[in-house]
C-alpha cells in the first residue's frame, strides 16, 4: 500500500462549509495526488503535487485547493463544500521504479467518502 | 485527445475465464496498467505493461495489447468470487506525471 494513509475516511458535512481532507505517506515520495471517484466518470484528477509547496491543477480542480509544506503530507480544501463535491476522494503517490518495477506506478489510499448535504 | 474506455459490466461463472477489454488513445511511449478496486477500498494495482510489449502474464492474469488497434485486454484465468471488483484500466504516457483512467468495469463472479 506504499504506507498512504487519509483522514477521515468519512465525513458528512453541510454545503457552504470548509473541508479538509489529509493524504499521509511515509516513503518520501516527490509525487502526490487528489482525485474524485464518481459512477460513470471513474478516476477523475483535481490537483498533484510535484514537491513541497509545488503543486499544479487537474482537470477537475475548481472548487479545490491543495497545499503541501511537508513532503509526507497533501492537504485537499473544499473552501465551501456544494452537494456536486459529494464524492469519494483518493490520494495516490507516483513510485520512481521501485525494486522488481520497470516504472513509474501509482498506488493510491483507502479513500476518504465525503457527503455534503 | 487522450480517452480510455471500458465496458461498465460483465458477468461470468466461477471457474470460467473472464476477459475485461479496454481501448485507449495515447499513440506516444506509454505504460497501461490495470487496478482492481474492492468495495470501500482503494485501487490496488494489478499489473503493467509498456507499448512496446505483446503479452504479459503474471499467474492467473495474462495482458494482451494490440498496438494497432490500441486495444488492452486482461484475462483471469479459473475466475473465483474474490475477484468480484471493478478493474480500472489506466495510461500514462513515460516521463510524465499524467494517469488517465477508464470508467472501470464492474466484474461479478457467479457461483
Amino acid at each position: 500500500d506504499a504506507g498512504i494513509t487519509q483522514s477521515p475516511r468519512h465525513k458528512v458535512t453541510e454545503t457552504g462549509t470548509p473541508v479538509t481532507l489529509r493524504c499521509h505517506q511515509t516513503e518520501n515520495h516527490r509525487y502526490m495526488y487528489w482525485y474524485r471517484q464518481d459512477p460513470g466518470h471513474g478516476l477523475r484528477l483535481i490537483h498533484y503535487s510535484y514537491g513541497v509547496k509545488d503543486t499544479d491543477k487537474g482537470e477537475v480542480s475548481d472548487g479545490y485547493s491543495v497545499s503541501r509544506s511537508k513532503t509526507e503530507d497533501f492537504l485537499l480544501t473544499l473552501e465551501s463544500a456544494t452537494s456536486s463535491q459529494t464524492s469519494v476522494y483518493f490520494c495516490a503517490i507516483k513510485t520512481a521504479g521501485l525494486a522488481g518495477e520497470t516504472t513509474d506506478t501509482q498506488y493510491f489510499g483507502p479513500g476518504t467518502r465525503l457527503t455534503v448535504l | 485527445g487522450e480517452d480510455v474506455e471500458q465496458s461498465l459490466f460483465l458477468s461470468v461463472r466461477e471457474g470460467d475465464s473472464s476477459v475485461i477489454n479496454c481501448t485507449y488513445t495515447d499513440s506516444s511511449s506509454t505504460y497501461l496498467y490495470w487496478y482492481k478496486q474492492e468495495p470501500g477500498a482503494g485501487l490496488q494495482l494489478l499489473t503493467y505493461i509498456f507499448s512496446n510489449m505483446d503479452m504479459k502474464q503474471d499467474q492467473r492474469l495474462t495482458v494482451l495489447l494490440n498496438k494497432k488497434d490500441k486495444h488492452l485486454s486482461l484475462r483471469i484465468a479459473d475466475t473465483q468470487t474474490g475477484d468480484s471488483a471493478i478493474y480500472f484500466c489506466a495510461e500514462s504516457a513515460s516521463g510524465t506525471y499524467k494517469y488517465i483512467f477508464g470508467t472501470g468495469t464492474r466484474l461479478k463472479v457467479l457461483a
